[in-house]
């Protein structure tokens, strides 16, 4: 069983660094940690993936220590767009089979002015 | 745009009428998921189709029948349905079938239908 833990909410301002850090600490072997965002009413959207260490992309950072029971999403300099609720996903073998893309209730970001 | 196309946007209903959702991609993908997310709750999997066949059915009730025609389409036929079932209901498709956590688990969401049951 593999499931995640975020905070519920974070606060920030414009142009700060901003860091959700998520726990899933019954990580299996072979499970990725992936990051979606959410905007009220759309889709979640694809933010990044990583297995370990640390992944880049044009969007945000993912960083990943080595025990892998935890992973940490970074966004620099944040804006007013990226107010957002932010998930994180591995694996849920909870139920029965293996079960695709369960998400948990996320992180909602606010960013002020 | 995620090339997941998702009609009608919004859509009122009665309990007693029968509507479908309509969920289209043309991104060659093979799996199509639907989600239902209800004010404040997280995002429910509701069902999940593989190469048009149902992988799984997340204890959905049976006033909601999914439909996959081809790879390519996906209907949510709805009716009898109660105003709990009132939410923004999203299509989702992935390459291949998102299974745990593996590395190919990017999806594509389309902006979903606001569903209002009175």
């Amino acid at each position: 069983l593999a499931k995640t833990t975020q905070p519920i909410s974070m606060d920030s301002y414009e142009g700060q660094e901003v860091n959700i850090t998520c726990s899933h600490n019954n990580i299996a072997t072979n499970d990725y940690i992936t990051w979606y965002q959410q905007f009220p009413s759309q889709g979640p959207r694809f933010i990044i993936q990583g297995y370990k260490t640390k992944v880049t992309n044009e969007v945000a950072s993912l960083f990943i220590p080595a025990d892998r029971k935890s992973s940490t999403l970074s966004l620099p300099r944040v804006s007013l767009s990226d107010t957002a609720v932010y998930y994180c996903l591995v694996g849920d073998s909870s139920g029965p089979g293996r079960r695709a893309l369960t998400f948990g209730s996320g992180t909602r970001l606010q960013v002020q002015p | 745009e995620t090339g997941v196309t998702q009609t009608p946007r919004h859509l009122v209903m009665g309990m007693t009428n029968k509507k479908s959702l309509k969920c289209e991609q043309h991104l060659g993908h093979n799996a199509m998921y639907w989600y239902k997310q209800s004010a404040k709750k997280p995002l429910e999997l509701m069902f999940v189709y593989n190469f048009k066949e149902q992988t799984e059915n997340n204890s959905v009730p049976s006033r909601f029948s999914p439909e996959c025609p081809n790879s390519s389409h996906l209907f949510l036929h709805l009716h009898t349905l109660q105003p709990e079932d009132s939410a923004l209901y999203l299509c989702a498709s992935s390459q291949d079938l998102i299974l745990e956590g593996g590395s190919n688990t990017e999806a594509f969401f389309g902006q979903g239908t606001r569903l209002t049951v009175v």
